[in-house]
């Protein structure tokens, strides 16, 4: 396997502007997790899918963010519109079982993104 | 608020050192996890450890966790320039999912 594959891997947008992350979860895997990092916040969970159903959305920051899953091997982070406090490394991270197991998460290399 | 707290925030040591890194927690974990993130880069797993394991070796890697304290730390042994990066402890305090700490900033000087 490829392993968990984000894109893009860089996106710099204008304030207002639409932006969608893609994530390719690892095959087999039941769980998946979108985090935002940032110097002053760490790493954030944001949305966590299990089997493709939205679990737990409570770290989307607002209403601006959205998250979906149509099937076991594709998600999206949808921004709109954004504005430059989004500015962040976004990563999905997928897992068999929701802590991982004895493999724990796999992580994407992420997506930087900058809004200007 | 965290469930893990690493400590130090940042560690620069000599190449050949070890580097020793610590995990708070607050509520009862089933097991805890290390992981390393390079600049730029995705985290990646190092090592698992049970709540009813006290210490777990892989290669140069060494874990222990002292469920009395709620706390943890990982070993570095004869440390490497490669070995730069942060390092996070993730516990499962929520069977479905993982808290990750803040990190330590691990930096090995040649």
């Amino acid at each position: 396997d490829a392993g968990v594959i984000q894109s893009p891997r860089h996106e710099v947008t204008e304030m207002g502007q639409e932006v969608t992350l893609r994530c390719k979860p690892i095959s087999g895997h039941d769980y998946l997790f979108w985090y935002r990092q940032t110097m002053m916040r760490g790493l954030e969970l944001l949305i966590y899918f299990n089997n493709n159903v939205p679990i737990d959305d409570s770290g989307m920051p607002e209403d601006r963010f959205s998250a979906k899953m149509p099937n076991a091997s594709f998600s999206t982070l949808k921004i709109q519109p954004s504005e430059p406090r989004d500015s962040a490394v976004y990563f999905c991270a997928s897992s068999l079982g929701g802590s991982g197991g004895n493999y724990g998460y796999t992580f994407g290399s992420g997506t930087r993104l900058t809004v200007v | 608020s965290q469930q893990g707290e690493e400590d130090p925030q940042a560690l620069s040591i000599q190449e050949g050192e070890n580097a020793t890194m610590n995990c708070s927690y607050k509520t009862s974990i089933n097991n805890l996890q290390w992981y390393r993130q390079n600049s730029g880069r995705g985290l990646v797993h190092l090592i698992l450890i049970r709540s009813n394991e006290r210490e777990k070796h892989s290669g140069r890697l060494r874990v222990t966790l002292d469920t009395s304290k709620k706390s943890s730390s990982l070993l570095i042994t004869a440390s490497r320039a490669a070995d730069t990066a942060s390092y996070f402890c993730a516990t499962d305090a929520d069977v479905q999912k993982l808290v990750f700490g803040q990190g330590t900033r691990l930096t090995i000087n040649p």
